[in-house]
């Protein structure tokens, strides 16, 4: 089937301890990109990745890093979360990024940063 | 990209056609028009898009008005699993950054 995971899906941790959400994706796809929601706020781009090893920022992408190693992966870092970071993130993938694909997004990590 | 416009929520009949209007006048001739639905805080669904055609597939149709100005998904026989937050988006083919810019949305609210 195919699909993006992320995990874990649900996730409490303290300020400034290190983590990282992962995403997954099976459909070979090119582009990957990192949003977060906030009541109020919608969905914001945080990093994309238009290829392996291509990654750049998107709106909010302070306090987070990203990686791209392979095609099918794209881990989000927390070096040391603070309460602002506290949001419901959603990965996306879909075959190239500035095309009219449509995207698939994952079923998000529910982070609480206390 | 160009600005949506879309009523904050809809009610609509188990069963019944559900149309959720959304302007985009603002919209330039290499924009999409996207919808995409959020149930419940799980991550959003494409549903359709289109450019200029009138587009219908397994979920739903879109129609564009003829100068693209304001466009109508329409589900054909809503059903209460249908009931979420819709979101029409317009977005360029040809992005930079591939982001969807997600506004307000309808929330469609399906009753028995």
């Amino acid at each position: 089937e195919a699909q993006v995971t992320q995990n874990p899906r649900y996730l409490i941790t303290v300020t400034g301890k290190k983590l990282t959400v992962t995403c997954s994706q099976n459909m070979n796809h090119e582009y990957m990109s990192w949003y977060r929601q906030d009541p109020g706020l919608g969905l914001r781009q945080i990093y994309y990745s238009m290829n392996v090893e291509v990654t750049d920022k998107g709106d909010v992408p302070e306090g987070y890093k990203v990686s791209r190693k392979e095609k099918r992966n794209f881990p989000l870092i927390l070096e040391s979360p603070s309460p602002n970071q506290t949001s419901l993130y959603f990965c996306a993938s879909s075959r190239r990024g500035n095309s009219y694909n449509e995207q698939f997004f994952g079923p998000g990590t529910r982070l609480t940063v206390l | 990209d160009a600005k949506t416009t879309q009523p904050t929520s809809m009610d609509c009949a188990e069963g019944r056609a559900a149309n959720l209007p959304c302007n985009h006048s603002t919209i330039s001739g290499n924009e999409y028009v996207y919808w995409y639905r959020q149930i419940h805080s799980q991550g959003p669904q494409y549903i359709i898009h289109g450019l200029k055609n009138n587009e219908t597939n397994e979920m739903a149709s879109l129609i564009i008005t003829e100068d693209r100005k304001s466009s109508t998904l329409i589900l054909p026989h809503a059903t209460l699993r249908d009931t979420a937050v819709y979101y029409c988006i317009v977005r360029a083919g040809s992005s930079n950054t591939g982001k969807l810019i997600f506004g307000q949305g309808t929330t469609l609210q399906v009753k028995p």
